[in-house]
This record gives structure tokens, sequence and C-alpha cells, in this order.
């Protein structure tokens, strides 16, 4: 089956600091990549998607390459903010289901 | 814009209760789903339906049961509430493999 896996958090970083969040998945067919951000208390929404091998997906100053060859989709920001503390959650759907599969999320903390 | 609007966004209820909670889409999305999230445990789902009177467990559906009688709205029911099923729930809707519009969540305390 679809399994997502992304690095635990927290993860911590200073303002104006580079963010890296890893995206792993294993997929049975050729699957659309997309990353969620849900602030607190609130629900995911969808930060950006990609649907195709070396597609990138960019909104807000963050960016995401779907890498076939490694089966990643890795989320980076160059310059974070306070305003981005949150749950990034990676997830992937693939054409023979209608139920996206994603990871468990990870929480960003970044400090003034 | 996608709206997917949950009934409440705080819920208090007593063990036992039969609790109620409503989710409705306005962009004639066919599939709609519920989520449970639990701090650690990620995004649980609970039941998805892809068509009206139609719907699928999910992989915890034991203690709900959902109702999609109208396309637009798709409500899960916990049948007699109890304390560990205490949490945030999550309402999404989708149109065929697009990635799903979730809505705002339901905070839910069972005491």
């Amino acid at each position: 089956g679809n399994s997502v896996t992304q690095m635990e958090g927290p993860v911590t970083l200073s303002e104006e600091a580079f963010l890296t969040i890893n995206c792993t998945y294993t997929a049975t067919g050729y699957p659309s990549l997309f990353w969620y951000v849900q602030y607190p208390g609130e629900g995911l929404q969808l930060l950006l998607k990609a649907t195709k091998a070396d597609d990138k997906g960019s909104n807000k100053g963050f960016e995401a390459t779907y890498r076939k060859e490694t089966t990643s989709f890795h989320l980076e920001k160059g310059s974070v903010q306070v305003s981005d503390s949150a749950v990034y959650f990676c997830a992937l759907s693939e054409g023979g289901s209608y139920i996206p599969t994603f990871g468990r999320g990870t929480s960003l903390i970044v400090h003034p | 814009d996608v709206k997917v609007t949950q009934s409440s966004r705080y819920l208090v209820k007593r063990t036992g209760e039969k609790v109620f909670l409503e989710c409705v889409q306005d962009m004639d999305h066919e599939n709609m789903f519920w989520y449970r999230q639990d701090p650690g445990l990620g995004l649980r789902l609970i039941y998805f339906s892809y068509d009206v009177k139609m719907k699928e467990k999910g992989d915890i559906p034991e203690g709900y049961s959902v109702s999609r009688e109208k396309k637009e709205r798709f409500s899960l029911i916990l049948e007699s509430a109890s304390t560990n099923q205490t949490s945030m729930y999550l309402c999404a809707s989708s149109l065929g493999r697009a990635p799903p519009f979730f809505g705002q969540g339901t905070r839910l305390t069972v005491v």
C-alpha cells in the first residue's frame, strides 16, 4: 500500500533560518504529492502540490520538488518567520483510490 | 473558493450522549471524509463517502457512524460518546483525486 514518512518534530528554528522538512513516500502507482499546513486550532490548508516528476510546487515562499528517483518531496523555505509556526503534513494521492495518504505531520516552531 | 463548514468549533458532551457533528461543503464535491486528529497520531480516517448514501469505513470506524442524505452534507454520529472520543474532528471534501479541502475542525470534549 501507499505510505508517507515525514521527519519527526518539533523542528525549532530562529526567525530567518532556512527550513527543510523531509518527506518520502511509497506508492504503487504514480502519485500526486501535496503539502498542507495547519495553524493552531485550525483545519488543514493546502500549501502546494506537484503532479509529476521534477515539478516544483511553490506558495508563500515555500517550495517542494517532486523527486521520483528518490521518492521524496521535501518542503523548503529560505527564511522562516514566526508566523510560519504550524504543523506541516505531507500527503499523496494515487490513481487507485480517492482517499489520500497523509504523513503524521511535523511541528515547526519559529522563535523571534 | 471551496468552503467546508463544520457546525461547531468547540463542543462539550457528556458520556453516553448521542453526538452529531455536521459538515457542509458548497462545491458539489462527490467525496467527503471524516478524520480524527490526536497528538502524535496524525490524521486517522474514520469514514469516507464517495456519493450520496454511499460510505466506506476508514481506519477507526468503531464507535462512529455516518450519514450522507444530500451531496453537500456529511454527518458524523457518535452513538454513545465516551471519554476516549475526546479529540479534534476534521471534515474534508474533494473532487475526484484532487487534494481535499478541510473544514476548520471541531474540538470535542467528552466529560
